[in-house]
C-alpha cells in the first residue's frame, strides 16, 4: 500500500464551474477526513467519514460542497458553482481506530480563476 | 480563538543550530500529534504522544508531551536544511477529527 492517494494534484477551473476530487485512503483505514488549507494556515476540518457514513460536517462546508464515500472505500469531494474563495489546497486523510494520528495524501491544489 | 497556539510562528536559523517550537492550549488532550509539511505537499505524521510527560525521539527530533497533557514541545538538535518546513501540532476532538495548530514555519539556512 502506497498511502493516501489524491487525484488530481492540481486543478484550475473557471468561476461557476463544478469540480470533483477523489481520495483513495489506506486500505485498512475505516476513517476518512477532508481538510482545506489556505496559504500560511493549518488545515481546517471539512468533513469526516467512518466507513460509508458521513458523521460530521464543518460549518465551512456550505451547500455547494458535497462529499461521499460509497461502500466505505474511496471518497469524492464535489464543489458546485466554484467561487474564487474556494481556491485552496484540499487534503484527504485516513486513520484507523486509536490515537495514532491521520495519514494525509499529497492534496489537490484548486485554483478558481 | 485557536484551540492550539504554536510559537514561534516563523523561525529562520543557521544549519547546526538547535531550536524548540511549542504547542500550547488551555485544554487537556488524550493524545497529540506532530506533523511536518513541505510546500505543495500534505502533512506527514512525525509522532503521536499519549502519556503526560512522555518523551519520544526521532533521530534529531525530540518530542515532549506536557505533564498535564495541555502542551507539547518539539526540539531539533543540529538543524539541517532538510528540516525546513511547516511544523504542525494536532489533537483529536469529538469523533476523532483532528484539529490543527497555527503552525511554525521553519527555515534552516545552509
Amino acid at each position: 500500500d502506497t498511502g493516501v492517494s489524491q487525484d488530481p494534484r492540481h486543478k484550475i477551473t473557471k468561476r461557476g464551474q463544478n469540480v470533483t476530487f477523489r481520495c483513495d485512503p489506506i486500505s485498512e483505514h475505516n476513517r476518512l477526513y477532508w481538510y482545506r488549507q489556505t496559504l500560511g494556515q493549518g488545515p481546517e476540518f471539512l468533513t469526516y467519514f467512518q466507513n460509508e457514513a458521513q458523521l460530521e460536517k464543518s460549518r465551512l462546508l456550505s451547500d455547494r460542497f458535497s462529499a461521499e464515500r460509497p461502500k466505505g472505500s474511496f471518497s469524492t469531494l464535489e464543489i458546485q458553482r466554484t467561487e474564487q474563495g474556494d481556491s485552496a489546497m484540499y487534503l484527504c486523510a485516513s486513520s484507523s481506530r486509536g490515537p495514532e494520528g491521520a495519514f494525509f495524501g499529497q492534496g489537490t491544489r484548486l485554483t478558481v480563476v | 480563538t485557536q484551540l492550539l497556539e504554536q510559537s514561534p510562528q516563523f523561525l529562520s536559523i543557521q544549519e547546526g543550530e538547535n531550536l524548540t517550537v511549542y504547542c500550547n492550549s488551555s485544554s487537556v488532550f488524550s493524545s497529540l500529534q506532530w506533523y511536518r509539511q513541505e510546500p505543495g505537499e500534505g502533512p506527514v505524521l512525525l509522532v503521536t504522544v499519549v502519556t503526560g510527560g512522555e518523551v519520544k525521539k526521532l533521530k534529531r527530533l525530540t518530542f515532549q508531551f506536557g505533564d498535564a497533557r495541555k502542551d507539547s514541545s518539539l526540539h531539533i538538535t543540529a538543524a539541517q536544511p532538510g528540516d525546513t518546513g511547516l511544523y504542525l501540532c494536532a489533537v483529536n476532538r469529538g469523533t476523532y477529527k483532528y484539529i490543527f495548530g497555527t503552525g511554525t514555519r521553519l527555515k534552516v539556512l545552509a
